[in-house]
């Protein structure tokens, strides 16, 4: 099965900097690179993804970039605001059960 | 349209007792899950439907079974409830397509304490 790996499992980020956080997958099968946002008490939901044929995709102030060769995608988030404030998971798949990394827990500090 | 309903929302349970979550979704999808979420922890699959009539475990199916009623329902079953089975539960559903990916639905969870 896939082994996911997300790194750091925590992030600490002043108001209007930027956030990395990294996703390392094992199977090389993955295909489908989606980033789920869980803010507290609440549900997991999509934010973005990208397909394998796919190097980089935006939406406004967040982004992934994928390196199948290497087998890892990460987040971009730009200018944080309080609201990104949240766990972020990654769950690369190839079309079977989807198995989610361990997450990154955002805090944005103004 | 509902997307993933999940019932029930909370729930406190004696050890040993049993228990069904149910859950349903009304966005066609094919696939259908379980997950479940320690305090402080990431989601962890109990068991997985790709279709109507089939089941798969996951990482954690031990201490569950499932029931896929149908295209529409998914249940999970907990036969003899243990507090390590304290977590909150999350159904979800996919329709995995080649064009456009698969983005999980989640329904908003079920608070379970096993005391």
């Amino acid at each position: 099965g896939e082994n996911v790996e997300q790194h750091p499992s925590t992030l600490s980020v002043q108001e209007g900097d930027s956030a990395v956080i990294k996703c390392t997958y094992s199977d090389s099968a993955s295909n489908y690179f989606p980033w789920y946002k869980q803010e507290l008490g609440k549900r997991p939901q999509l934010i973005i993804d990208i397909r394998s044929n796919v190097g980089e995709k935006k939406d406004q102030r967040i982004a992934v970039t994928l390196n199948k060769t290497a087998k890892h995608f990460s987040l971009h988030i730009t200018e944080t605001q309080p609201e990104d404030s949240a766990v972020y998971f990654c769950a690369p798949t190839s079309w079977g059960k989807l198995q989610f990394g361990a997450g990154t827990q955002v805090v944005v500090t103004p | 349209n509902a997307g993933v309903t999940q019932t029930p929302k909370f729930q406190v349970l004696k050890t040993g007792q049993s228990m069904t979550l149910q859950c349903a979704q009304d966005m066609n999808h094919n696939s259908m899950y379980w997950y479940r979420q320690d305090p402080g922890m990431g989601l962890r699959l109990i068991y997985y439907s790709a279709s109507e009539g089939t089941t798969d475990k996951g990482e954690v199916p031990n201490g569950y079974n499932v029931s896929r009623l149908n295209k529409r329902e998914f249940s999970l079953r907990l036969e003899s409830a243990a507090p390590s089975q304290t977590s909150v539960y999350f159904c979800a559903s996919s329709l995995p397509r080649q064009s456009s990916g698969n983005t999980i639905y989640f329904g908003e969870g079920s608070w379970l304490t096993v005391v």
